[in-house]
């Protein structure tokens, strides 16, 4: 059984598009995470929910908006995609309350901007 | 705000012998964990080993153990026996504790591990 997954793996897109990256998590954590892992292979967080709340948001442009329609999704789309949105966009989940964590990852989904 | 330091170049290692990637970090929260994470080729992040800032004993988890020097604020991974199948960057984190749910992970920028048959 897959913890964490995310569709698709790959998406390649041009430059002002619109598009969506799923993740669902079965693991029964309260809270989920998107990272961004770029070209260095510096990861950032960008947002967490907790329950279907934002906590994090961490200054993001906002072409970037995250959904959680229930504790166990929480998806990520983005408006008009530019070149630098190139990079590896992971979802994450753990335990919610007292914390830190250890988040367990999703696969990873590869977003590649022409 | 919280800071997490790798600054290894690449490593090399020898099958079945033991090496130390090393990671300092900086933050003024009292309480604080520390996470280490491995990202083969393939691309997953998978969850190695935590330490939490109050916990009076290093952490291992089978061949990892993670070397706590909470003064000096480093928290080294040690790998020992290394396999092939160890090669992969390894990243450093450091998460907050707080009664909420805040917990973001602030990652260093990684190190990458070749084990050498």
């Amino acid at each position: 059984d897959t913890a964490v997954s995310q569709t698709p793996k790959y998406l390649v897109t041009q430059m002002g598009n619109d598009k969506s990256i799923k993740c669902e998590q079965n693991l029964g954590h309260d809270t989920m995470y998107w990272y961004k892992q770029d070209s260095k292979k510096f990861l950032k967080i960008m947002f967490s929910y907790n329950n279907k709340e934002l906590i994090i948001n961490e200054t993001v442009p906002n072409r970037f908006s995250p959904k959680s329609p229930d504790k166990a999704h929480l998806n990520l789309h983005i408006n008009s995609l530019e070149l630098g949105d190139s990079a590896v966009y992971f979802c994450a989940s753990s335990q919610g309350v007292g914390g830190p964590y250890e988040q367990y990852f999703g696969p990873g989904t590869r977003l590649t901007v022409t | 705000a919280q800071k997490i330091t790798q600054t290894q170049p690449g490593m090399f290692v020898q099958e079945k012998e033991a090496v130390t990637l090393d990671c300092t970090y900086d933050t003024s929260d009292p309480s604080y964990g520390l996470f280490w994470y491995k990202q083969p080729s393939s691309g997953e992040m998978i969850f190695l080993i935590y330490q939490g800032s109050y916990d009076q004993q290093n952490a291992t988890e089978g061949r990892y153990s993670l070397n706590f020097q909470k003064a000096r604020k480093s928290a080294n991974l040690v790998i020992s026996a290394s396999q092939l199948g160890d090669s992969a960057m390894y990243f450093c984190a450091m998460g907050e504790i707080h009664t909420g749910a805040n917990s973001k992970l602030t990652f260093g920028k990684g190190i990458t591990l070749s084990v050498r048959p």
